[in-house]
């Protein structure tokens, strides 16, 4: 299996400009998460969903911020528009119900200016 | 409410030495709880999971963890280091809450390990 496989691996982008981080989840896996590290705040969970369905988005820091699942092999976050203190590294991860862990991308650094 | 804390953010050993990281938790219910190592630039890979099975846990690259109820910890461990464990360690927390919270992981702060010759 090819793991958790998320894209771009980097993104620099200007204030104020629209972003996607895209995440294709490990095939069978019906739960997927996405997270984002920074030295300040360390990992935080921003949103996840079960079966499609956004399950606990509290995370979400504010309306900027918004992510789908469309289908069961794909998810996006998006941010517009983008603000500086946005710049972090992005995980996205799944896991599969029944079992506890879960399976971690290589991540998406962010960097607004 | 879960909670995860982990004494120390930096830990510094010479190599062979025993390599200890700490981890305490908080949980309403029975926990499960994980190590995941972070190198460099790399996501986090899952070094060992405790699930309510063994009391100590043996992880890959020689790791393993001990839950310990009454004092609500789970230390890592290695007995000897090397420099290859040089990284950042996350202790994290979950509970199965009616099935859809697995995976929902509340991390703690994360331990930079340093390996010196």
């Amino acid at each position: 299996d090819a793991g958790v496989i998320q894209s771009p691996r980097h993104e620099v982008t200007e204030m104020g400009q629209e972003v996607t981080l895209r995440c294709k989840p490990i095939s069978g896996h019906n739960s997927l998460f996405w997270y984002r590290q920074t030295m300040m705040r360390g990992l935080e969970l921003l949103i996840y969903f079960n079966n499609n369905v956004p399950i606990d988005d509290s995370g979400m820091p504010e309306d900027r911020f918004s992510a789908k699942m469309p289908n069961a092999s794909f998810s996006t976050l998006k941010i517009q528009p983008s603000e500086p203190r946005d710049s972090a590294v992005y995980f996205c991860a799944s896991s599969f119900r029944g079992y506890a862990e879960a399976f971690f991308g290589q991540g998406t650094r962010l960097t607004v200016v | 409410a879960q909670s995860v804390t982990q004494l120390g953010s930096h830990v510094s050993v010479s190599e062979g030495a025993l390599v200890l990281l700490r981890c305490n938790y908080s949980s309403s219910v029975p926990p499960y709880l994980f190590w995941y190592v972070q190198y460099p630039n790399q996501g986090l890979q899952l070094l060992l999971k405790y699930t309510s099975a063994a009391t100590l846990v043996k992880g890959i690259n020689g790791f393993e963890a001990e839950f310990k109820k009454s004092e609500t910890s789970f230390h890592l461990t290695k007995p000897s280091a090397h420099m290859s464990d040089a990284a950042e360690y996350f202790c994290a927390v979950s509970t199965n809450a009616g099935g859809t919270s697995y995976g929902k992981l509340t991390f703690g702060q994360g331990t930079i390990l340093t390996v010196h010759p």
